[in-house]
């Protein structure tokens, strides 16, 4: 099964208007933490937020902010007021602990947003 | 800057070669994490290495190995190479981003086969 899913390939949203990327997860540990990246045509990979499997308040990073729902396995990006610079490869994360693999961490096969002027 | 230093940016190379990629983690930074990202892939994780023993391993071909140095860079090796290595590799090291354990990474080498 698929540690991560992003099952949307392509988005567009209007520039100033909000846009959720969706994506879900499946982990039997108790603790974990959830990431998200983007990654600009240039390539590089920018990390944006972070959501902590125990973290009761969903996290916001200035324009971004992450919709958690444990019970439904989801973490979701919410950014708002989208800008032309948001257009790029946005990728979900995961990271397990695990004693014999330490920081395993498990990507998404991304979503790509496109924002329109 | 992640402070992560990959070299070179680009390699464009012929089927059959041998490259070196190589990384520089973040001053201090014990783990470098090796990733691969093709077009039709995804990310997938290849080897892990702290402070010079490796961790653990993904899925990384035969052909490739990789070690980590006393001075904490480390080098990807990929050897007999074929059209489908043609990716962005990347590594990364485990830093603390917004009070947790997360990743940083290099800017990538993007290989070529041809």
């Amino acid at each position: 099964a698929q540690k991560i899913t992003q099952t949307q390939p392509g988005m567009f949203v209007q520039e100033k208007e909000a846009v959720t990327l969706d994506c879900t997860y499946d982990t039997s540990d108790q603790s974990y933490g959830l990431f998200w990246y983007k990654q600009p045509s240039s390539g590089e990979m920018i990390f944006l937020i972070y959501q902590g499997s125990y973290d009761e308040q969903n996290a916001t990073e200035g324009r971004y902010s992450l919709n958690f729902q444990k019970a439904r396995k989801s973490a979701n990006l919410v950014i708002s007021a989208s800008q032309l610079g948001d257009s790029a490869m946005y990728f979900c994360a995961m990271r397990e602990n695990t004693i014999s693999t330490g920081n395993q961490f498990y990507f998404g096969t991304g979503t790509s947003l496109t924002v329109i002027p | 800057d992640s402070g992560v230093t990959q070299t070179p940016k680009h390699l464009i190379t012929a089927t059959g070669q041998r490259v070196t990629l190589r990384c520089s983690p973040r001053s201090g930074d014990l783990s470098v994490y090796w990733y691969q990202q093709s077009l039709d892939q995804g990310l997938q994780f290849l080897i892990h290495y702290y402070n010079g023993e490796e961790r653990a391993k993904g899925n990384i071909l035969e052909r490739f190995s990789a070690q980590q140095f006393p001075d904490l860079h480390s080098e990807l090796n990929l050897s007999s190479l074929e059209l489908g290595d043609s990716a962005l590799y990347f590594c990364a090291s485990s830093v603390v981003l917004q009070g947790n354990y997360g990743y940083t990474f290099g800017s990538g080498t993007r290989l070529t086969v041809v």
